[in-house]
């Protein structure tokens, strides 16, 4: 069974600070890492991923994630927020790329206030 | 390219009413996936298809059901809809493998059952 944790339902920061969105995972064998972005009124939308490699993984619209094994976590991060950054932040994972599920956390509702 | 389609964006039924959710890809991906959103629960899972010609059960099947018309499209129906499916429906589809598993969305269908 696979599982992920967003132990935040709401996180909130100014404008130009630093953010983290925190998650963490359970998986039987090498896990997938997933970031979704949902907009108001919208779909979701893929931010970034961890499959292999390094640690520390860019993505879209300047964030990156930290895969730490040890701690089982894939905090998402961003030097510097933006008002824009707004939205809710999903965490998935799954044990494998081929065919079947992921499974997505409760998600994280960002707010980045002027 | 227009990715992940749903019809229609929104919809109201009386109960024991029926409808049919259509979802179309035109990525030629091998996997897609129909969720529920619901505020606080984050994304569950309905049912998906791995591929063409296969279905399978997700955490929340009861009261819906699927087709894979084809390669394409992953319609679900809700035979007699019930105040509980009263939610945001989401059609995702996936890359296999190279992609890792990663997730495109639609933009949803909004579904109110009186």
């Amino acid at each position: 069974a696979q599982s992920v944790a967003q132990p935040e339902d709401q996180v909130n920061v100014a404008e130009g600070n630093p953010l983290t969105v925190k998650c963490t995972y359970s998986v039987s064998g090498n896990p997938y890492l997933f970031w979704y972005v949902q907009y108001p009124n919208r779909g979701l939308q893929f931010l970034l991923k961890y499959i292999t490699g390094d640690n520390l993984v860019k993505g879209s619209y300047g964030f990156e994630a930290e895969f730490n094994k040890s701690q089982t976590s894939f905090h998402l991060k961003k030097p510097s927020a933006l008002v824009s950054d707004s939205a809710l932040y999903f965490c998935a994972v799954r044990d494998s790329p081929g065919a079947g599920k992921s499974t997505f956390g409760d998600g994280t509702t960002l707010t980045v206030k002027p | 390219n227009a990715g992940v389609t749903q019809t229609p964006k929104f919809q109201v039924l009386k109960t024991g009413q029926s409808m049919t959710l259509q979802c179309a890809q035109d990525m030629n991906h091998n996997s897609m996936y129909w969720y529920r959103q619901d505020p606080g629960m984050g994304l569950r899972l309905i049912y998906y298809s791995a591929s063409e010609g296969t279905t399978d059960k997700g955490e929340v099947p009861n009261g819906y059901n699927v087709s894979r018309l084809n390669k394409r499209e992953f319609s679900l129906r809700l035979e007699s809809a019930a105040p509980s499916q009263t939610s945001v429906y989401f059609c995702a589809s996936s890359e296999v493998i190279a992609g890792g598993g990663t997730q495109y969305f639609g933009p949803g269908t909004r579904l109110t059952v009186l």
